[in-house]
């Protein structure tokens, strides 16, 4: 069974702090993939990052950056010095090897006020 | 431009009635997926296609119906067995690979249903 967890319902920040987003996920499959996505207000949801398990190299693309740790089972996501445009659902998912369907987390909805 | 195309935007059903919603994609995707996303429970699979006739049950199938006579369709209908079927659904595609290649699935943005 394949289940991703994001703790972390709602968060709130105020422009130019950093935050984290936090993804702990379970599998059986011993490859597999790890993915984000953000969900702007129009629904769609914008691909930000894949990662393959078995490449444990952290990852950074501008003010993003993702850190996984698979001892933890952990695909955290942070976001510095956050802006407004920043606000949206972001869903972690993961998808094994083996498996063409992707399961996702249940979102966390970031809120950056100006 | 390639992308996913979801129709309509908004769609409201009575109570006891089937409803179809449209999913097509012109990036030439084989694999093809439904996902019924409501507040505060993420996105769940309902059904997915890696290939043009064949399809598998996800997570929460039962009271939708799918078909996917073409590469580039893939209408979920919401049978009126489905209890609670307001919700926003997501239609999405990816190529189908493994390994190295296991791709990222790109989504339309979504039909809202709602029932009256």
């Amino acid at each position: 069974a394949q289940k991703v967890t994001q703790a972390q319902t709602e968060i709130s920040v105020v422009e130019k702090e950093d935050v984290t987003l936090d993804c702990v996920y379970e599998t059986r499959d011993t490859t597999y993939y790890l993915f984000w996505y953000k969900q702007p207000p129009s629904g769609e949801l914008v691909f930000l990052i894949r990662r393959n398990s078995f490449d444990e190299q952290n990852e950074i693309s501008g003010r993003y950056s993702w850190n996984f740790q698979k001892s933890t089972s952990s695909f955290n996501f942070t976001i510095t010095a956050s802006q407004v445009v920043d606000s949206a659902v972001y869903f972690c998912a993961l998808r094994g090897y083996n498996n063409n369907d992707m399961r996702f987390g249940a979102g966390t909805r970031l809120t950056v006020k100006p | 431009d390639g992308g996913i195309t979801q129709s309509p935007k908004y769609l409201f059903r009575k109570e006891g009635q089937n409803v179809t919603l449209s999913c097509e994609q012109n990036l030439n995707h084989d694999a093809m997926y439904w996902y019924r996303q409501d507040p505060g429970q993420g996105l769940r699979l309902i059904y997915y296609s890696q290939i043009v006739n064949d399809f598998q049950k996800g997570d929460i199938a039962e009271g939708y119906s799918v078909s996917r006579e073409k590469k580039e369709s893939f209408p979920l209908t919401v049978t009126s067995a489905q209890k609670n079927p307001t919700a926003f659904y997501l239609c999405a595609s990816s190529i189908v690979g493994r390994g190295v290649l296991s791709p990222e699935a790109f989504f339309g943005q979504g039909t809202r249903l709602t029932v009256v």
